[in-house]
């Protein structure tokens, strides 16, 4: 069974760098094949894509936020970690990893049960 | 990027009814579209792939059908618990765009 969750501060300042780790069991981000994605939610508005890491560790960004973010991964540890620099009130959101679904095929599931950030001074 | 647009984006439907959503790509993507259905406070949860595979454990009375750049959800008799928002996603590109949402609602 696959299960991710993730962590990291409910609380930013305008201009502070998120940090948010995401935490899975059930497959490994050695395995060929495998890669985890990040995706967030505004309240009450759509997803948005983020980032997504695979097991050969290529790496991609959404465009228009790619300049402020950064996904690696740990392996040894079953983590990926998404940083989001220059944080702004506009990213108050909750935050959610995902398994993505094989090989490239870029569907995701299952997802972890999110995690609100809030951005404020 | 490529836009994913959903019709509607919301919808009021009784139970037992036959729903159906649209998802409209700008441009072609094969039959890389996929669905996800999100109730309130929780994650999404994907339904269908690749535009018509079933994912599994989700009910058969739902279906996707679809190709190039016109796609629907077909949910066949609603069910109580079906009664959530559903969101397409395009994954022909390296940059992963979500629709924005169809929120289906009970009458």
């Amino acid at each position: 069974q696959i299960t991710l969750k993730e962590s990291g501060p409910t609380l930013v300042k305008p201009t502070q760098t998120l940090t948010l780790t995401c935490t899975f069991s059930g497959f490994s981000l050695s395995t060929s094949g495998v890669g985890v994605g990040w995706i967030r939610q505004p309240p009450g508005k759509a997803l948005e894509w983020l980032a997504l890491i695979y097991w050969n560790d290529d790496k991609r960004y959404s465009p228009s936020l790619k300049s402020r973010l950064t996904i690696t991964k740990d392996t040894s540890k079953n983590q990926v970690v998404l940083t989001m620099t220059n944080m702004d009130p506009v990213d108050t959101a909750t935050y959610y990893c995902a398994h993505e679904g094989g090989g490239y095929d870029n569907w995701f599931d299952p997802w972890g049960q999110g995690t609100l950030v809030t951005v404020s001074s | 990027d490529i836009q994913m647009t959903q019709s509607p984006s919301s919808l009021s439907a009784s139970v037992g009814d036959r729903v159906t959503i649209t998802c409209r790509a700008s441009q072609s993507i094969s039959s890389y579209l996929n669905w996800y259905q999100q109730k309130p406070g929780k994650a999404p949860k994907l339904l269908i792939y690749a535009a018509s595979s079933l994912q599994s454990g989700v009910p058969s009375r739902f279906s996707g059908s679809g190709s190039g750049t016109d796609f629907t959800l077909t949910i066949s008799s609603l069910q109580p618990e079906d009664f959530a928002t559903y969101y397409c996603q395009q994954s022909y590109s390296t940059f992963v765009t979500f629709g924005q949402g169809t929120k289906l609602e009970i009458k």
